[in-house]
């Protein structure tokens, strides 16, 4: 079965330090991972996707398929990366690709 | 253009009560999902749908919940006789691409029943 675990459900930061949100996986196969973020009071929203190996508002992750982990990093947080963040896995092709979520991590980034 | 949305935004049903959940995807999108997200816990995929066809119903918790999209567009979620358990928020996303790549979510509806 696939799964996916956030480890920390909250995290706190100081503004201008490096912030790591963990996110390991399961999956038998090939899975596509992604970082969805919802800020206060507004929609959930892809922040990143493995594919793209793109840098979003300062954010990076790298697929490590050895350890099974997608951890979100940002070598210098802001007041305004505070929100909820959830790692998220699909398969990589197929007819239906839902979303299978973790438990996601509340950032807070202290001023 | 306007994003995905849905109606109500909030309901609250007394334990026993049918209710429909309404999500309107963005124009032209074929795929769109359901999910489910209890308080504290990360979406959980309930339903999908390609056009009007029901491809995947595998996360619908009972058969007290049934989905339809008749007309490829706006779909229904509803749920019959509600149990406490079934408090959550629930997502709709919709996606242009056949196989759901690329979803975009609604505001949600959070159902509260007592």
């Amino acid at each position: 079965a696939q799964r996916v675990t956030q480890p920390e459900k909250l995290l706190s930061v100081f503004k201008g330090a490096p912030v790591e949100l963990k996110c390991n996986y399961s999956y038998s196969g090939s899975p596509e991972l992604f970082w969805y973020v919802q800020y206060s009071r507004q929609r959930l929203q892809l922040l990143l996707r493995h594919i793209s190996r793109e840098s979003i508002k300062g954010f990076t992750a790298d697929l490590n398929k050895g350890e099974t982990s997608f951890h979100l990093k940002k070598p210098f947080a802001q007041e305004e990366d505070s929100a909820m963040y959830y790692c998220a896995l699909s398969p990589l092709s197929g007819s239906a690709r839902q979303l299978t979520f973790g438990s996601g991590t509340q950032l807070t980034v202290l001023p | 253009g306007a994003g995905v949305s849905q109606s109500p935004r909030y309901k609250v049903a007394k334990r026993g009560q049918d209710v429909a959940l309404r999500c309107d995807p963005i124009s032209g999108h074929v795929s769109l999902f359901w999910y489910q997200q209890a308080l504290g816990q990360g979406p959980e995929f309930l339903t999908y749908f390609q056009n009007e066809a029901q491809l995947d119903k595998s996360g619908l918790p009972s058969d007290r919940f049934f989905a339809e999209r008749p007309e490829g567009s706006v779909s229904t979620l509803k749920i019959q006789r509600t149990q406490q358990e079934d408090s959550a928020v629930y997502l709709c996303a919709s996606s242009q691409r056949v196989s759901g790549y690329e979803q975009y979510f609604g505001p949600g509806t959070r159902l509260t029943v007592t």
